[in-house]
């Protein structure tokens, strides 16, 4: 069963810190990993999309890696604002064709002044 | 340029009454999908569609009917609503012609079955 675990659940960091989400999926055949970033109330919204060649990509502050051999990604965030305060998900694709995405339940972010 | 668009933002039902969550968009996108997200959970996938006239069961349909008459429009119909059904749902869209484009999802839609 195609799955994907997030860590850690939830975080809280002062503004201006760094901090690094973590994402481990055990999905097959692997397309891509993607990042969303969800505020409270509001639908996700892409950050980074990553295919199975591309070990990093960036987005302004946010920073994904990939590592498709341990099948890990990880999410890093620079000089966090108190607008980065949401939920980020991780979402993996499987490679069949409906575009199956697989979902992990996200890590809840608090930046705090 | 309005991307996904849901109505309503909320609801509220008593149990054994119908609706239908609206969904639309308008980027010519082929594949849409039906997502619910539960406090604290993942989004998991009720229905989705890789064209008009095309629809299929996702990892929980159970309760819930989808249509896609227009490339557009893909409503969820709730026939007999339960309160296993509060939840918030997404609809989201995707283009089929490049492997790694952005899915884009609608604002949601709350609902509360009491």
């Amino acid at each position: 069963k195609n799955q994907v675990e997030q860590s850690p659940q939830s975080l809280i960091i002062l503004e201006g810190k760094n901090c690094t989400l973590q994402c481990n999926y055990t999905v097959s055949p692997f397309s891509n990993l993607r990042w969303y970033k969800q505020d409270t109330g509001r639908g996700p919204v892409s950050l980074t999309i990553m295919t199975f060649s591309e070990n990093t990509k960036s987005n302004g502050r946010y920073t994904a890696t990939l590592d498709a051999d341990t099948k890990q990604s990880s999410l890093h965030i620079t000089a966090s604002q108190l607008s980065d305060s949401a939920s980020y998900i991780c979402v993996v694709s499987a490679d069949t064709g409906r575009r199956a995405l697989t979902f992990g339940s996200g890590t809840r972010l608090q930046v705090q002044p | 340029n309005a991307g996904v668009t849901q109505t309503p933002k909320f609801r509220i039902l008593k149990i054994g009454q119908s609706m239908t969550l609206q969904c639309t968009q308008d980027m010519n996108h082929n594949y849409m999908y039906w997502y619910r997200q539960d406090p604290g959970m993942g989004l998991k996938l009720i229905y989705y569609s890789v064209g008009a006239g095309i629809t299929d069961k996702g990892e929980v349909p159970n309760g819930y009917n989808v249509s896609r008459s227009t490339t557009e429009d893909f409503p969820l119909r709730l026939e007999l609503a339960a309160p296993s059904q509060t939840s918030v749902y997404f609809c989201a869209s995707i283009s089929h012609r490049e492997t790694n484009e952005k899915l884009f999802f609608g604002s949601g839609t709350q609902l509360s079955v009491l």
